[in-house]
């Protein structure tokens, strides 16, 4: 099983880039990694997926190493819109961790 | 627009009162799963389904209930509700079961069990 291990709470403040790393040292050759974000009360959202090296969307980039064994999460200039649970994800795409719970300071 | 809709939102109900909560999406969508989020545990899946009229149980699945006869819904059932069932429910899609394809979520049902 691909656990994965992130931080359980981060603080940062508006305006700043946030990186969130997950360890997943069991992936196999075939998961994929996922990324979620939750608010409270509230399903969680897909935020953005990758398998290797970097990927970039709208909201957010995922960088992936070669060995795969972690990634990070990074959001650009982050608001206090953006205080919410990110939860990593390998394997089996249901099987949620605890997440990390992001607080955006003003 | 595309989306998963679980109704209720809420409901307040008393113990062995069977209760069903139902989900809908609109996306085609062949996966389809619901969870309970607990303070302090997560996220943990209760059934899942890769398709119609096929169900697995998931993590937690006592004292719960599905079923797939159309693509589109999957209800939740508890039959006997049970005070420890209180919590929050999340419907959720994907075009399949494999890893690849994210998970869309709908908004949750709490459910209160006096």
């Amino acid at each position: 099983l691909a656990k994965t291990t992130q931080p359980i709470s981060m603080d940062s403040y508006e305006g700043q880039e946030v990186n969130i790393t997950c360890s997943h040292n069991n992936i196999a050759t075939n998961d994929y990694i996922t990324w979620y974000q939750q608010f409270p009360s509230q399903g969680p959202r897909f935020i953005i997926q990758g398998y290797k090296t970097k990927v970039t969307n709208e909201v957010a980039s995922l960088f992936i190493p070669a060995d795969r064994k972690s990634s990070t999460l990074s959001l650009p200039r982050v608001s206090l819109s953006d205080t919410a649970v990110y939860y990593c994800l390998a394997w089996e795409n249901f099987v949620f961790g605890p997440g990390t719970r992001l607080s955006v300071l003003p | 627009e595309a989306q998963v809709t679980q109704n209720p939102r809420y409901l307040i109900t008393v113990t062995g009162k069977k209760l069903t909560v139902t989900c809908s999406q609109n996306m085609n969508h062949e996966y389809m799963s619901w969870y309970r989020q607990d303070p302090g545990l997560g996220l943990r899946q209760i059934y899942y389904s890769m398709n119609v009229e096929v169900t697995d149980k998931g993590d937690v699945p006592e004292g719960y209930k599905v079923s797939r006869k159309e693509k589109r819904n999957f209800p939740l059932i508890l039959e006997s509700p049970s005070p420890n069932q209180t919590s929050l429910y999340f419907c959720a899609s994907s075009l399949s079961g494999r890893d690849n394809q994210p998970q869309h979520f709908g908004d949750g049902t709490r459910l209160s069990i006096l």
